[in-house]
């Protein structure tokens, strides 16, 4: 079964100090992996998409790995902000028929 | 550049009803592509569209319906509302509909709350 799991759920962390979210999947084939930041009531924007042979991609503060053997990913946060307080979600691509499955999220709260 | 926009943003409606929402994808992307999301389920897919032709279906009941027109613009229908359809409606375009390198830019949602 193609899942996408998130952890951990939710996070509270001091505002300057980093932070790394974890997103594991078992969709196959893999296609891509993304992630994106939604802040409340708004629609979820584009972080970095990553295919097979990319190990790592960065966007400004937010550092995105992959490993498609261990078939797990993880977005780094640098010096957060408080904008950055969001929900973070994985999204994985499945190959064959182009259908994207979505992890829950992890909601990230930074505190001043 | 405007982004996609997504008409109403927010709506209440009583159960047994039906609504429309509207999707405006981004100038020159042809491929429409819809979500719920709740608390409960996360984001969840609805159906794609592209060149006015559905691509790809979630597992949502038949009540839930969408069309997409020859200018891209997308609506989406649900029939006979329930309780449990309450949720922010996410629409997406994309340049062209492909996995392995598209691009997903979504709107800022049309909330729906039944009662």
């Amino acid at each position: 079964k193609n899942q996408v799991e998130q952890s951990p759920q939710s996070l509270i962390i001091l505002e300057g100090k980093n932070c790394t979210l974890q997103c594991n999947y078992t969709v196959s084939p893999f296609s891509n992996l993304r992630w994106y930041k939604q802040d409340t009531g708004r629609g979820p924007v584009s972080l970095t998409i990553m295919t097979f042979s990319e190990n790592t991609k960065s966007n400004g503060r937010y550092t995105a790995t992959l490993d498609a053997d261990t078939k797990q990913s993880s977005l780094h946060i640098t010096a957060s902000q408080l904008s950055d307080s969001a929900s973070y979600i994985c999204v994985v691509s499945e190959g064959n028929f182009n259908k994207f499955y979505f992890g829950s999220g992890t909601k990230l709260n930074v505190k001043p | 550049k405007a982004g996609v926009t997504q008409t109403p943003r927010y709506l209440i409606k009583t159960r047994g009803q039906q609504v429309t929402l509207s999707c405006s994808p981004i100038s020159g992307h042809r491929s429409v592509s819809w979500y719920q999301q709740t608390p409960g389920q996360g984001l969840q897919f609805l159906f794609e569209y592209f060149s006015e032709t559905q691509r790809n279906k979630g597992n949502f009941p038949g009540r839930f319906s969408g069309r997409q027109f020859s200018n891209s613009r997308s609506e989406m229908n649900v029939s006979t509302l329930e309780l449990g359809d309450s949720a922010l409606y996410l629409c997406a375009s994309s340049l062209v509909r492909d996995s392995n390198t598209g691009e997903l830019f979504f709107g800022e949602g049309s909330r729906l709350t039944v009662l």
